[in-house]
């Protein structure tokens, strides 16, 4: 079945650091892929997408890239900051009803 | 405007009671979706509610587990003769459009059910 494993954290960084969290995933079909994300007391919110091969989503300095030949959509910021200390879900969707999320990924970043 | 709520916040139950966990989405948003997170576990589906349409109720763990949607509003997930093994985050998400596209999700801050 249709499935993301994400990269276990939590992850801790010093502000400017280069940050990478690892997605990879497995679809039968096409799948869309989202990094979702949880900032401390808030409810989860997309951060960024791409829906098809080579896409390449990107926001607020974050970027992903749909690999379809290495099933994968890391998510990459060159520069972290203290305020994106949150917890990161990589997620999916293959025009089904659901939404498959990894486990998260919990990133501190330390001034 | 205001966002995905849900209430309550926090819940506390006994082993055997029965909850309620109510979830307001966005107006005008036709779908809905029920999500669990449990510590260390990713986001596990539950249920999706788009339009009139029947529910996908693929993702409920147990008959334990129900949920209606009424007026094409408010949800409401029940959860009969609760274990300690439903403490979780429950989580409500609301979309303008069905699953069939891709726009994004609007989740609430979720329920925290504990249960003793």
């Amino acid at each position: 079945g249709d499935s993301v494993t994400q990269m276990e954290g939590p992850v801790t960084l010093s502000e400017e650091a280069f940050l990478t969290i690892n997605c990879t995933y497995t679809a039968t079909g096409y799948p869309s892929l989202f990094w979702y994300v949880q900032y401390p007391g808030e409810g989860l919110q997309l951060l960024l997408k791409a829906t098809k091969a080579d896409d390449k989503g990107s926001n607020k300095g974050f970027e992903a890239t749909y690999r379809k030949e290495t099933t994968s959509f890391h998510l990459e910021k060159g520069s972290v900051q203290v305020s994106d200390s949150a917890v990161y879900f990589c997620a999916l969707k293959t025009g089904a009803n659901n939404l498959f999320f990894g486990t998260g990924t919990r990133l501190t970043v330390i001034p | 405007g205001a966002g995905v709520s849900q209430s309550p916040s926090n819940k506390v139950t006994e082993k055997g009671k029965d909850v309620e966990l109510r979830c307001d989405p966005i107006s005008g948003h036709t779908a809905l979706y029920w999500y669990r997170q449990s510590l260390g576990q990713g986001l596990e589906f539950l249920i999706y509610f788009q339009g009139n349409s029947a529910p996908d109720k693929s993702g409920l763990p147990s008959d334990r587990f129900s949920a209606e949607r009424t007026g094409g509003s408010v949800s409401t997930l029940t959860i009969q003769r609760t274990q300690q093994e439903d403490s979780a985050v429950y989580l409500c998400a609301s979309s303008p459009q069905g699953a069939a596209y891709n726009s994004p999700l609007h989740f609430g801050n979720g329920t925290r059910l504990t249960v003793t």
